[in-house]
């Protein structure tokens, strides 16, 4: 089936680790998007990527890295810097097409939280 | 920067009754707008997509309307049912594959 697929679905990070998630799509689309939600609360962007090897940041991008080697492929790794990186992490693609409209698809989500 | 409002921030109904969710925005030059229903702990499901250039979209139980000059759409959702329970959120596209979205609509439906 066509989708997005997040992993880990729950994970638990020490102070002071980086951690990756991983986000894989295999819907052909160019766009992907990391966003973050805390409880309660709207979507803020991380980082997105438009096309492969290139990537743009969010509002909230610092303590954050993301890659774009593949096309199907954009993990987001949280780093130490990051001084509150437990949330709900969800990953999301766009067909991309700069002059019209496009819809946006989500993945499961990944809970991240620091012990 | 397009802001995205949606009002009320939670709704309790019974079972059985018509009920309306409002989403506004302040930039009316959008390419479309989609509602979404976000169940607990889970990911983004699209409902409905309604283009720039419609006026509303059906699905099923579901009707979304947009009124792009005004800034707002509404999702009427007729018959709720406890399955409807769940947060519903609203995001436009603009310039540049570009999506804005609400804080959500947190809806309960009471048996």
């Amino acid at each position: 089936d066509g989708g997005i697929t997040q992993s880990p679905k729950y994970l638990f990070r020490k102070e002071g680790q980086n951690v990756t998630l991983s986000c894989e799509q295999n819907l052909n689309h160019d766009a992907m998007y990391w966003y973050r939600q805390d409880p309660g609360q709207g979507l803020r962007l991380i980082y997105y990527s438009q096309i492969v090897n290139d990537f743009q940041k969010g509002d909230i991008a610092e303590g954050y890295s993301v890659s774009r080697e593949k096309k199907e492929s954009f993990p987001l790794t949280v780093t130490s810097a990051q001084k509150n990186p437990t949330a709900f992490y969800l990953c999301a693609s766009s067909p991309y097409r700069a002059d019209s409209g496009n819809t946006i698809y989500f993945g499961e989500g990944s809970w991240l939280t620091v012990v | 920067k397009q802001e995205v409002t949606q009002i009320p921030a939670a709704l309790s109904v019974p079972e059985g009754e018509n009920l309306v969710l409002n989403c506004s925005f302040t930039d009316s030059a959008i390419y479309n707008l989609q509602w979404f229903r976000q169940d607990p702990g889970k990911g983004l499901t699209s409902l409905l997509l309604i283009q720039s250039s419609q006026r509303e979209q059906t699905s099923g139980r579901l009707n979304a309307s947009l009124d792009k000059s005004s800034g707002r759409s509404t999702l009427y959702i007729a018959a709720s049912q406890p399955g409807d329970s769940a947060t519903y959120l609203c995001a436009v596209s603009s310039t540049g594959n570009q999506f804005y979205f609400g804080t959500g609509t947190s809806l309960t439906v009471i048996p």
